[in-house]
């Protein structure tokens, strides 16, 4: 069973630049959350998508976005990127979600510099 | 804010010592879950532990859980080189597993 993949692996843009990062779920998985590391702020819980439904989501400002295909695929969207958007973006999947008492199965990872 | 914070941040020790992990939270909890990084890859799972339960077993790998104390420790025995990492206590509240901020273990040959 394949894992969760993520592209890119790395990313390089500009400030004001946007940016959008896919990841394609573990198969059979509803579930996908997105977290930002840095750091200093440590592991940041983004959103959650089930179902294609955001199903929860963290503090982060509206530039933040996200979406989640009919094939369980998720997209996040980053508008108007700032020099503090420099980390790394990780995606998870599971079965049922969190809250759940699952388990989060990561992808390995996109690498976004914002000069 | 952080809602698991581990402790120590970092740990350097001996192959075959044990490393110990620490972790606090601040609210009830459904579960809570340890994770290993290697070098700013993706995390790993490694041992889940529900609340209603006091201590867990994995290999070599050993969770406690106190509810009343709101901690949990990671013990890890006879180490070996390839434990080095950051690992991640997450708490499982409000349907957010939450992440604390890491302990990178350096294990020496």
């Amino acid at each position: 069973k394949a894992g969760v993949t993520q592209t890119p692996r790395y990313l390089i843009k500009t400030r004001g630049q946007q940016v959008t990062l896919s990841c394609s779920p573990i198969s059979g998985h509803r579930s996908v959350s997105w977290y930002q590391q840095t750091p200093g702020q440590g592991l940041q819980f983004l959103f959650e998508y089930f179902s294609e439904t955001q199903r929860n989501k963290g503090n982060f400002p509206g530039r933040f976005s996200g979406r989640q295909f009919s094939n369980s695929r998720s997209e996040m969207n980053v508008s108007t990127l700032e020099l503090g958007d420099s980390a790394l973006y990780l995606c998870a999947s599971s079965l049922e979600g969190q809250g759940e008492g699952e388990k989060l199965f990561f992808g390995s990872g996109t690498q976004l510099s914002v000069l | 804010s952080q809602q698991g914070e581990e402790d120590p941040q970092a740990l350097s020790i001996q192959e075959g010592e044990n490393a110990t992990m620490n972790c606090s939270y601040k609210t009830s909890i459904n579960n809570l879950q340890w994770y290993r990084q290697n070098s700013g890859r993706g995390l790993v799972h490694l041992i889940l532990i529900r609340s209603n339960e006091r201590e867990k077993h994995s290999g070599r790998l050993r969770v406690t859980l106190d509810t009343s104390k709101k901690s949990s420790s990671l013990l890890i025995t006879a180490s070996r080189a390839a434990d080095t990492a950051s690992y991640f206590c997450a708490v499982d509240s409000s349907y957010k597993l939450i992440f604390g901020s890491g302990t990178r273990l350096l294990v020496r040959p």
